[in-house]
């Protein structure tokens, strides 16, 4: 299958501070990304969607402000946590999408800590 | 919202047992089902997409059934092995370009 690659795996940061979370499709056009994160014993909640070269769409709930999500490429989104809170930590997760037929390829995910 | 559920969330079987869990959805506006295979610290595997009332797919030990007019899924592992330790997610689609809405997985280990 396709390959997504997800940067960094892990990260600790302090409270109050910004962090980016790049997602690449290493082998095909990523038309679309998905960015979910998990809670512990909770299933996968999609955060938003994003189509490149366009604005991404947010799901009820989840502030955009505060995750900013670039998809300036067909092969690279970035989501970053700004002003990162405890509350904030968690696993993301991103998937791409070549075309609205072809399977969502999953990177490997980024375990969040913030301090 | 879609809820799509999962169980058991966990389960425990020896090498060589046969095991199945379920994964259920809405069943109205369905599109398709997807199963995943998620091992740790590893990006999850898609096994199988399904979308006819009926489907039954397989891929060497594992195989999938899918009944969209009650809504439910059962995944199956003939003779489980260590190695189909994981955790094993099902994602349910409305239309073709909606986003899949996942269930909490059933982690299973095998033990040798």
């Amino acid at each position: 299958g396709a390959v997504v690659s997800q940067h960094p795996s892990r990260v600790i940061c302090k409270s109050g501070t910004s962090v980016k979370i790049e997602c690449r499709s290493l082998d095909f056009q990523a038309t679309t990304m998905f960015w979910y994160r998990q809670f512990p014993k909770q299933s996968l909640m999609l955060m938003a969607t994003s189509n490149e070269g366009s604005k991404a769409t947010y799901e009820q709930g989840v502030e955009k402000d505060k995750f900013l999500i670039n998809h300036a490429s067909l092969t690279l989104s970035t989501l970053t946590v700004t002003s990162a809170h405890p509350e904030d930590s968690s696993f993301y997760i991103c998937s791409a999408r070549g075309d609205p037929s072809y399977e969502q390829y999953f990177g490997p995910g980024t375990r969040l800590t913030v301090t | 919202i879609l809820n799509v559920e999962q169980s058991p969330q966990s389960l425990h079987v020896q090498e060589g047992d046969s095991t199945n869990f379920t994964c259920s959805f809405p069943s109205s506006n369905f599109y398709a089902l997807h199963w995943y295979r998620w091992e740790t610290a590893k990006s999850p595997e898609a096994l199988f997409v399904m979308t006819l009332n009926g489907d039954e797919k397989k891929k060497g030990r594992i195989s999938a059934t899918l009944n969209t007019k009650e809504g439910y899924s059962y995944l199956y592992i003939k003779g489980s092995q260590p190695e189909d330790s994981a955790t094993y997610l099902c994602a349910s689609k409305r239309s073709g370009n909606t986003p899949l809405v996942f269930g909490k997985g059933t982690r299973l280990s095998v033990i040798a």
